[in-house]
């Protein structure tokens, strides 16, 4: 079975543009994880989805930041306008009601805005 | 307070030892725990998850929670210079979505 799918794997944009994110989950995952990975504050959850519903976007940044789940099998996270301190690693993870809350991590995009 | 508490590391074992690993959570709500392995620029890897008091083993892997004291351990039996890597600890409070990581501790196995 395919894992989570991201793309771009790698993105370098200017600050200014517009930024969007993919993710398709593992086919039948019905929650949708989006994290954000630095250095200095480590792995950080930005919002989840369950069933196609955004449950809990408290660590959102600020409204630069969106997200939307339109179907069962894709994301997208958008980012507008992009700033430097945007640049990160960003991770979509999936999960399966009722099996622990084991969730499984897509390879990631490496967002670089200069 | 951070919620999940990893020492940062390095934590240098020389290869064929016993690497430990340590997390304490500060909230009491927290049911199930979760190891993560996360080589340099790759993803987090799933590797151990436990929910109950007491020791799981898997392979080379032993987890450890201790719920009275909010500890748990990862123990790496015979590392090898391939379990080098950041392992992140995570924990979830039951009937919760919300998985809050770790910072990580970095491990090196020297040969």
């Amino acid at each position: 079975d395919a894992g989570v799918i991201q793309s771009p794997r790698h993105e370098v944009t200017e600050m200014g543009q517009e930024v969007t994110l993919r993710c398709k989950p593992i086919s039948g995952h019905d929650y949708l994880f989006w994290y954000r990975q630095t250095m200095m504050r480590g792995l950080e959850l930005l919002i989840y989805f369950n069933n196609n519903v955004p449950i809990d976007d408290s660590g959102m940044p600020e409204d630069r930041f969106s997200a939307k789940m339109p179907n069962a099998s894709f994301s997208t996270l958008k980012i507008q306008p992009s700033e430097p301190r945007d640049s990160a690693v960003y991770f979509c993870a999936s999960s399966l009601e009722g099996s622990g809350y084991e969730q499984y991590f897509g390879p990631g995009t490496r967002l670089t805005v200069t | 307070q951070k919620e999940v508490e990893q020492n940062s590391g390095p934590l240098s074992v020389p290869e064929g030892a016993i690497a430990s690993l340590n997390c304490t959570y500060s909230d009491r709500g927290s049911q199930s725990f979760f190891w993560y392995r996360q080589y340099s620029g790759k993803s987090p890897e799933l590797i151990m998850s436990i929910y109950s008091n007491g020791d799981k083993e898997d392979g080379r892997f032993t987890a450890q929670l201790n719920k009275a004291s909010q500890y748990v351990s990862l123990l790496i039996r015979d590392s090898q210079p391939s379990d080098s890597a950041t392992y992140l600890c995570a924990a979830i409070i039951q009937g919760y979505q919300k998985v809050t990581f770790g910072t990580g501790t970095k491990l090196q196995v020297i040969p």
